[in-house]
């Protein structure tokens, strides 16, 4: 089966870090990618790893341990925009993501 | 940019109707997708479609659903005989070519209101 966890929602204040971290058991893996989603809004990309490992883009860092079926996402210098959901998912074999169920992030001043 | 673009941006439809969503991938990608979220829900895959042909469909993507890549821009999701369980914000996704698990890249979606 399919299980993906991650926590429901987060507060932080602005300029602080957040880490929001996802847990995982599926079938197969072959990636496991973070989305940002402000409410009514598109799912956008913000990070990928397939291998183990932290992979870092700008503001935005993401951690893969797959032994453990863990992941995390990173968020530095926390700004007011970045108050969304933010959606941990699992590339299985073929072609779909497999979603969780997201993590609404709160940023307050 | 380049971005996947969806219309209608919202479509009200009587139960029972067809409706049918449209979506122009970016152009350069060859993986299409839809999936769906329902209100407060989490995002469901539909169904994937590569070189014509559905490669993956999930449970829901039953015989009320439907797929077509009409030319070579568009990709449509037609659902028949519409519920009011079918109410949802419909995404359609497109990646590039290549190996290894590239990113999928969604539209705005359409919200489906069905009465």
């Amino acid at each position: 089966g399919q299980n993906i966890d991650q926590p429901t929602e987060m507060t932080a204040t602005e300029g602080a870090i957040v880490q929001i971290n996802c847990t995982y058991q599926t079938s197969g893996f072959n990636g496991l990618f973070w989305y940002q989603q402000h409410a009514g809004e598109a799912p956008t990309f913000l990070s990928y790893n397939v291998l183990d490992g932290l992979e870092e883009k700008g503001r935005f860092s993401s951690f893969l341990s797959r032994s453990k079926g863990y992941s995390y996402l990173l968020l530095k210098e926390l700004q007011m925009k970045d108050s969304a959901s933010y959606l941990c998912a699992v590339k299985e074999y073929g072609n779909k993501l497999v979603f969780g169920a997201g993590t609404i992030l709160r940023v307050k001043s | 940019e380049p971005e996947v673009t969806q219309t209608p941006s919202h479509q009200v439809t009587q139960m029972g109707q067809e409706v049918i969503l449209r979506c122009v991938p970016i152009s350069n990608h060859l993986y299409f997708y839809w999936y769906r979220q329902i209100l407060g829900q989490k995002v469901e895959f539909l169904v994937s479609f590569y070189n014509n042909e559905i490669s993956e469909k999930s449970e829901i993507f039953d015989d009320q659903f439907s797929v077509e890549r009409p030319d070579g821009s568009n990709f449509t999701l037609k659902i028949r005989s519409t519920k009011l369980e079918d109410s949802a914000m419909y995404f359609c996704a497109s990646r590039p070519p290549g190996t290894g698990p590239q990113p999928q890249h969604f539209g705005d979606g359409t919200r489906l209101s069905i009465l």
